[in-house]
């Protein structure tokens, strides 16, 4: 158990609408990132996030933000939600492992949908 | 463009019989980790091969790495219904942070779906 709760855990709002999911860990972990899981795609890298206020894009960013105030908690933000971001959110941390420093362990998820 | 090319993607097989899944890509990787997802959860990580040509053995799982790192299987001795579920293959590359400096993101297959019927 890596500590990584994500809130809320279900979500269902109209186009247009701002929505915050929100990852929170308790073991003062550095690397937080976001996943999108969506059928026939797989999971997918949105944000990521290597230290308070320092984040960078992965490769599904677009009408994505993030923030990172404090270390425990990881931020997303659609800023105005469209039907295309109906997905399940995953929130991942990274601590290093004894076979390299790549090992991520996942929340539990949140399912968005945007009608 | 799909870096890792997952296969297959459904299994259907009966309780005993023994499996394979491929994780195949163009891409060398820094390590590959392979993950279970049971449904309305998120993935729990299994192993992680960090060596060309690497096995390990996690009771009826073995894993194994290819030498030049770009691609990796993973076996199931005596399947059992508790195996049922997703599983994912993620490798890991080394990349540049906005600051400078490095991180290594993952990129994930989508994923074989098996069902181990009793």
């Amino acid at each position: 158990d890596a500590g990584i709760t994500q809130s809320p855990r279900h979500k269902v709002t109209e186009t247009g609408t701002p929505v915050t999911l929100r990852c929170h860990q308790t073991e003062n972990h550095r690397y937080m990132y976001w996943y999108r899981q969506d059928p026939g795609h797989g999971l997918r890298l949105i944000h990521y996030s290597y230290g308070v206020k320092d984040t960078d894009k992965g490769e599904v960013s677009d009408g994505y933000s993030v923030s990172r105030s404090k270390t425990e908690d990881f931020l997303l933000t659609l800023e105005s939600a469209t039907s295309s971001q109906t997905s399940v959110y995953f929130c991942a941390i990274k601590e290093p492992g004894l076979a390299g420093p790549n090992e991520q362990y996942f929340g539990p998820g949140t399912r968005l949908t945007v009608t | 463009t799909q870096l890792l090319e997952q296969s297959p993607q459904f299994l259907s097989i009966q309780e005993g019989e023994n499996l394979t899944v491929y994780c195949n890509s163009s891409s060398v990787f820094s390590s590959l980790q392979w993950y279970r997802q049971e449904p309305g959860e998120g993935p729990v990580l299994l192993v992680t091969v960090v060596t060309g040509g690497e096995v390990k053995k996690l009771k009826r799982l073995t894993f194994q790495f290819g030498d030049a790192r770009k691609d990796s299987s993973l076996h199931i001795t005596a399947a059992q219904p508790g195996d049922t579920g997703l599983y994912l293959c993620a490798g890991a590359r080394k990349s540049l942070t906005n600051s400078g400096g490095s991180n290594y993101k993952l990129t994930f297959g989508k994923g074989t779906l098996l069902t181990v019927n009793p």
